[in-house]
């Protein structure tokens, strides 16, 4: 079973402009979460889909991101424009729903570096 | 408001001996903890969690955790290490809903 899977694993980019990051979860998992890491500090939850409708956004910095999973499948998060604050590591993780059991599996992450 | 801590940012052993890394946690009732290992390029891999049952949980690669409710601590540790075990360790918890809660993490240095 493929486990999730993140692309790029590196975006390197200037200040203002766009980025588009990539999640594909484990195929039949309805749960898709983000998160990100910025630099020294803990991994902060960022949003949660149940299949394409977003659960929880309460975690998303400010309306220069935004996040999508059409159909229910892969997810994108994009940040536009970028800011040199955005730069972190971004993780992405999938569960299924099963309940009492709160297990996620994460991907490598990709890491974001605004300059 | 919840939070875990992970007192310890950097810890370095020799290999073969014995390591404990500490979380604490702030939370009113007890929550589901996790802890993961994140090695070089790669992503979080799940070492051992703890829901309900047995306080103390034997995880993957030897690794084992204790939950103390009393002391709202959830701390990893393995008997020997082996230079592999050289990583990024992180505690988690969720409070009874789906978003997992991060410590800082814990960098693992192990020399030879």
């Amino acid at each position: 079973e493929a486990g999730v899977t993140q692309f790029p694993s590196h975006s390197v980019i200037e200040k203002g402009q766009t980025v588009t990051l990539r999640c594909d979860p484990i195929s039949g998992h309805d749960n898709l979460y983000w998160y990100r890491r910025v630099m020294g500090k803990e991994i902060k939850f960022l949003l949660h889909f149940v299949k394409e409708s977003k659960q929880d956004e309460s975690g998303m910095p400010n309306n220069r991101f935004l996040a999508e999973r059409t159909g229910g499948t892969y997810s994108t998060l994009k940040v536009q424009p970028a800011e040199l604050e955005d730069s972190g590591v971004y993780f992405c993780a999938s569960s299924q729903d099963r309940g009492g059991d709160y297990e996620q599996y994460f991907g490598p992450g990709t890491r974001l570096t605004v300059t | 408001a919840q939070s875990v801590t992970q007192p310890d940012i950097h810890i370095t052993v020799s290999e073969g001996a014995s390591l404990e890394l500490r979380c604490n946690y702030s939370y009113g009732a007890t929550p589901y903890l996790f802890w993961y290992v994140q090695s070089p390029g790669q992503g979080l891999q799940l070492l051992l969690k703890y829901f309900s049952g047995d306080t103390l949980v034997q995880g993957i690669k030897g690794f084992e955790a204790e939950f103390k409710r009393s002391q709202s601590s959830f701390n990893l540790r393995k008997p020997s290490v082996h230079w592999s075990d050289a990583a990024e360790y992180f505690c988690a918890v969720v409070p009874l809903t789906y978003k997992y809660i991060f410590g800082t993490g814990t960098r693992l240095k192990v020399l030879a």
